[in-house]
């Protein structure tokens, strides 16, 4: 089956660096994504990385991607508190049987960036 | 700019009633999907649709009902047979192409309660 699982909750000292854990089931994605959520609005795309790809790095983010584990982390580096926020990691899967396809979601993780 | 508007922000649904949820985008999307978001949860796909006049029911379909007689526009019924629709929906479009890179882009997000 598909699942995606993140930890609810991390908190970090302002400076440090922040790493959002993910671990999803379906061998199959070929595309990851991270977006962020602040409160009250929709969700934003912050990077995404293709399935043949070990890392990826985008500025402050770094995506490192372990596709034998299934297993996906996002490090923000110098996390700020405008980082505070829902971070969801979602996997791109293959519906085979009409080509069509859909992005199966984590819960999300509550990032709390400390002063 | 392009981007995808979601309304109204707020909205308020009597018992035995039916209320719709506006989505547009003007950025050429061929797909666009509907999310409904719990709190503390992640995203379930309750409709989504690759072409006009063509929608597919997602995970939560029970309750809810959709239209695409335009490609900008895919609004969502909350009928009363949805007997517990408040939370936040969220709806998105995509490129569609099999095996492209396709992140979903969101709108804001539209908050529904009952009164």
């Amino acid at each position: 089956g598909e699942d995606v699982e993140q930890s609810l909750f991390l908190s970090v000292r302002e400076g440090d660096s922040s790493v959002i854990n993910c671990t999803y089931t379906d061998s199959s994605s070929t595309y990851l994504y991270w977006y962020k959520q602040e409160p009250g609005a929709g969700l934003q795309l912050l990077t995404y990385i293709f399935s043949n790809m070990d890392m990826k790095q985008d500025q402050r983010l770094t995506v490192l991607l372990n596709k034998k584990d299934k297993h996906l982390s996002l490090r923000i580096a110098d996390t700020q508190t405008g980082d505070s926020a829902i971070y969801f990691c979602a996997e791109k899967i293959s519906e085979r049987m009409d080509s069509s396809y859909k992005l199966i979601f984590g819960s999300g993780t509550r990032l709390l960036v400390r002063p | 700019d392009g981007g995808i508007t979601q309304s109204p922000k707020y909205l308020f649904r009597k018992e035995g009633q039916n209320v719709t949820l506006s989505c547009e985008q003007n950025l050429n999307h061929d797909a666009m999907y509907w999310y409904r978001q719990d709190p503390g949860q992640g995203l379930r796909l309750i409709y989504y649709s690759q072409i006009v006049n063509d929608f597919q029911k997602g995970d939560i379909a029970e309750g809810y009902s959709v239209s695409r007689e335009k490609k900008e526009s895919f609004p969502l019924t909350v009928t009363s047979a949805q007997k517990n629709p408040t939370a936040f929906y969220l709806c998105a479009s995509s490129i569609f192409h099999t095996g492209a890179n396709q992140p979903q882009h969101f709108g804001d997000g539209t908050r529904l309660s009952i009164l």
